[in-house]
C-alpha cells in the first residue's frame, strides 16, 4: 500500500517563475491538504481540498492555488515566485474531512534563486 | 490566536526516558498530535490524543494531556539513537475538520550513545 507520494522531490526555480507540485494521496483517502515548511520551522497550512473544491485556506496569498482531480490527486501551483517561497512543501491526506488521521508525504524541496 | 509552543532542544543518554513538552492556546482543539521528522524526510505520525482523554500509551510512547493548562507532553521510554529527530506537536484547529493543523516549531531530540 503506497503512502502519500509527491513529485518532484527537488526543484530549482528563479524569481518570477511559476511552479506546479503534485501529490497522490494514500489509497482510500479523499482529502488532501498542503503545507509549507520553511527551514527550521514547523509546517504551515496552505489549503485543503475535498470533493475537488478548496475547503479551508491558511494565511497565504492568491499566488498559491491548487486543484484536486476526480482520482483525489492534487496539484499546488505557485505563481510569481519569490525568494521567500523557498521551502519544503508537504502534502497530507486523510480519509475524509473529519478524520483524525493525517498522513504526510516526504515533500518537495523548492529552491527559488 | 492559535499558537503552539515547544522547547527547541533536548539531549538525553541512550536508555533514558525523554520528555518533550508542548503548550497550545486553542481550547476548542479536537485532537492533539505528535509527529516525528528525520533529516530530509516528511512527517511521520507517531501518535495522537482526543481532547477528552488525559493519557494515551502506545508501546514506548506515552502522551499526557492537561487540558486545563493546555499542556501536552510526549514521553519516550528507553530512548534509542534511532529516536534522534525533530518532534512536532500539533493541534487541530477546527472541530469536525482536522485537515488544518497548527504546528509548533519542533523540538530537536539528540540521543547520545
Amino acid at each position: 500500500d503506497a503512502g502519500v507520494t509527491q513529485s518532484p522531490t527537488h526543484l530549482i526555480k528563479t524569481r518570477g517563475q511559476q511552479v506546479t507540485l503534485r501529490c497522490s494521496p494514500k489509497s482510500g483517502h479523499d482529502t488532501v491538504s498542503w503545507y509549507q515548511q520553511a527551514l527550521g520551522q514547523g509546517p504551515q497550512f496552505i489549503f485543503q481540498y475535498y470533493e475537488e473544491e478548496e475547503r479551508q485556506r491558511g494565511n497565504f496569498p492568491d499566488r498559491f492555488s491548487g486543484h484536486q482531480f476526480p482520482n483525489y490527486s492534487s496539484e499546488l501551483n505557485v505563481n510569481a515566485l519569490l525568494l521567500g517561497d523557498s521551502a519544503l512543501y508537504l502534502c497530507a491526506s486523510s480519509p475524509g474531512q473529519g478524520s483524525e488521521k493525517l498522513f504526510f508525504g516526504s515533500g518537495t524541496q523548492l529552491s527559488v534563486l | 490566536g492559535e499558537d503552539v509552543e515547544q522547547s527547541l532542544f533536548l539531549s538525553v543518554r541512550e536508555g533514558d526516558s525523554s520528555v518533550i513538552n508542548c503548550t497550545y492556546t486553542d481550547s476548542s482543539s479536537t485532537y492533539l498530535y505528535w509527529y516525528k521528522q528525520e533529516p530530509g524526510a516528511g512527517l511521520q505520525l507517531l501518535t495522537y490524543i482526543f481532547s477528552n482523554m488525559d493519557m494515551k500509551q502506545d508501546q514506548r510512547l506515552t502522551v499526557l494531556l492537561n487540558k486545563k493548562d493546555k499542556h501536552l507532553s510526549l514521553r519516550i521510554a528507553d530512548t534509542q539513537t534511532g529516536d534522534s529527530a525533530i518532534y512536532f506537536c500539533a493541534e487541530s484547529s477546527h472541530s469536525g475538520n482536522t485537515g488544518k493543523l497548527i504546528f509548533g516549531q519542533g523540538t530537536t531530540l539528540q540521543v547520545k550513545p
